[in-house]
């Protein structure tokens, strides 16, 4: 049981170049998220799936894309990188909502640096 | 709107003497409130959860939280600071209203002197 996974775990990119995160969970969750750290603003979310095939938008959505076409996997996109997504990025999945509100499960980050 | 304020960006401690990390919370609803750490380089582990049970939660390594909702707290305690506590904690809170987004603190930073 591998739990949340993410790839790659390091990358730099050069402006306007593009890159897809891939998040992976075998824990059957029907919820995953994608969220961006940065120092002193915790973690702030771009996207969320609440099933396979939909996707929403999160707090900071402007300039990423994502994909649920399979339960297991949610993909991040970044069309054209900018030095402001220089950011480490987090995955993380939750069973289906309901009470009591189940926690996130996170993966262990991807760094990206964009110049 | 739901948010959350930690109230100490920084908590340095000496090893063996209590921890105390503040969170105030805001929430319309019933909250969830979670506390998570993470380690240098690493991804958020749940130290433990309240989900409107006890008010007081206890959770791993020797963590524990009270919610009290007349305050909109939850603050984060150890009786006893160990090195390996150094870390950054987050606090968050979910409901139901909120379409099962969480909403994080800035987070405290907890340095343990030896």
């Amino acid at each position: 049981n591998a739990g949340v996974t993410q790839t790659p775990k390091f990358r730099v990119l050069k402006t306007g170049q593009s890159m897809t995160l891939l998040c992976a969970q075998d824990m059957n969750h029907e919820y995953m998220y994608w969220y961006r750290q940065d120092p002193g603003m915790g973690l702030r979310l771009i996207h969320y799936s609440v099933g396979e095939g939909t996707t929403a938008k999160g707090e900071v959505p402007d300039g990423y894309n994502v994909s649920r076409l399979k339960k297991q996997n949610f993909l991040l996109g970044l069309e054209s990188a900018a030095p402001s997504q220089t950011s480490v990025y987090f995955c993380a999945s939750s069973y289906l909502g309901g009470l009591p509100i189940n926690e996130q499960f996170f993966g262990p980050g991807t760094r990206l640096t964009v110049l | 709107a739901q948010s959350v304020t930690q109230l100490d960006s920084h908590v340095s401690v000496s090893e063996g003497t209590p921890v105390l990390l503040r969170c105030n919370y805001s929430s319309s609803y019933s909250p969830s409130l979670f506390w998570y750490v993470q380690h240098p380089n690493k991804g958020l582990q749940l130290l433990l959860k309240y989900t409107s049970a006890a008010t007081l939660v206890k959770g791993i390594n020797g963590f524990e939280a009270e919610f009290k909702k007349s305050e909109t707290s939850f603050h984060l305690t150890k009786p006893s600071a160990h090195m390996s506590d150094a870390a950054e904690y987050f606090c968050v809170v979910s409901d139901l209203n909120t379409g099962n987004q969480f909403y994080f603190g800035t987070g405290t930073s907890l340095t343990v002197i030896p």
